[in-house]
């Protein structure tokens, strides 16, 4: 059971706007400790994509944007394209564990 | 150029120990904060150790006693000892660079990982 929740699946068609939300409580984000983003490939590393809730990597599309809100955080991505089917990990600070806290991802499917 | 190269995983019997390096290029292990995250089969990030800059360390619930994490300067390396270990510590482990305040801290970035199979 991971400390952030994420939804399993998210869907979409080429061209539309997803969003993938990333929910924990007073002890992380609603703590106002930042939320980060990164998309997994199959069989690849991590890759950051939003950092600072809203902040994009260098080099990341501006499709990708995040934000956050009380407990919880969201990535949208607009425009999908088939390349953005990927696994996605929302990231963030504990204070009750002392240290960093992942979503359980988010398997992205584009139609 | 950037680049963490982890090695040193492989198959271990259930109790036993192993030790994962993490060699970094394009920047000294001191100048910035490291951590330990694995994914084990099928499964989501987990974090599992820090080290700052200064030398303090940190271990997620699930492995603390039981791994130690460490650098090596002159070597710009990054290790996790792992000693005592379980099925359930099963994963790709990667090392990773933070970036950002301690409690704000995110992973910029990443090694190609390293797996690690428990079982007897």
């Amino acid at each position: 059971q991971s400390v952030l929740t994420q939804p399993p699946s998210v869907s979409g068609a080429p061209g539309q706007r997803v969003t993938i939300s990333c929910t924990g409580s007073t002890s992380n984000i609603g703590a106002g400790y930042d939320v980060h983003w990164y998309q997994q490939l199959p069989g690849a590393a991590p890759k950051l994509l939003i950092y600072g809730n809203e902040n994009r990597a260098p080099g990341v599309s501006g499709r990708f944007s995040g934000s956050r809100s009380g407990t919880s955080a969201s990535l949208a991505i607009s425009g999908l394209q088939d390349e953005d089917g990927a696994d996605y990990y929302c990231h963030s600070y504990d204070s009750a564990l002392s240290g960093s806290v992942f979503g359980g991802g988010t398997k992205l499917t584009v139609l | 150029e950037v680049q963490l190269v982890e090695s040193g995983g492989g198959l271990v019997q259930p109790g036993g120990s192993l030790r994962l390096s993490c060699e970094v290029s394009g920047f000294i292990v001191t100048s910035h904060y490291f951590s330990w995250v694995r994914q084990a089969p099928g499964k989501g990030l987990e974090w599992v150790s820090v080290i700052y800059g200064g030398g303090s360390t940190y271990y997620a619930d699930s492995v603390k006693g039981r791994f130690s994490i460490s650098r090596d300067v002159s070597r710009n390396t990054l290790y996790l000892q792992m000693n005592s270990l379980r099925h359930e510590d099963t994963a790709v482990y990667y090392c990773a660079r933070a970036q950002g305040g301690t409690d704000s801290a995110w992973y910029s970035y990443w090694g190609q990982g390293s797996r690690v199979t428990v079982s007897s």
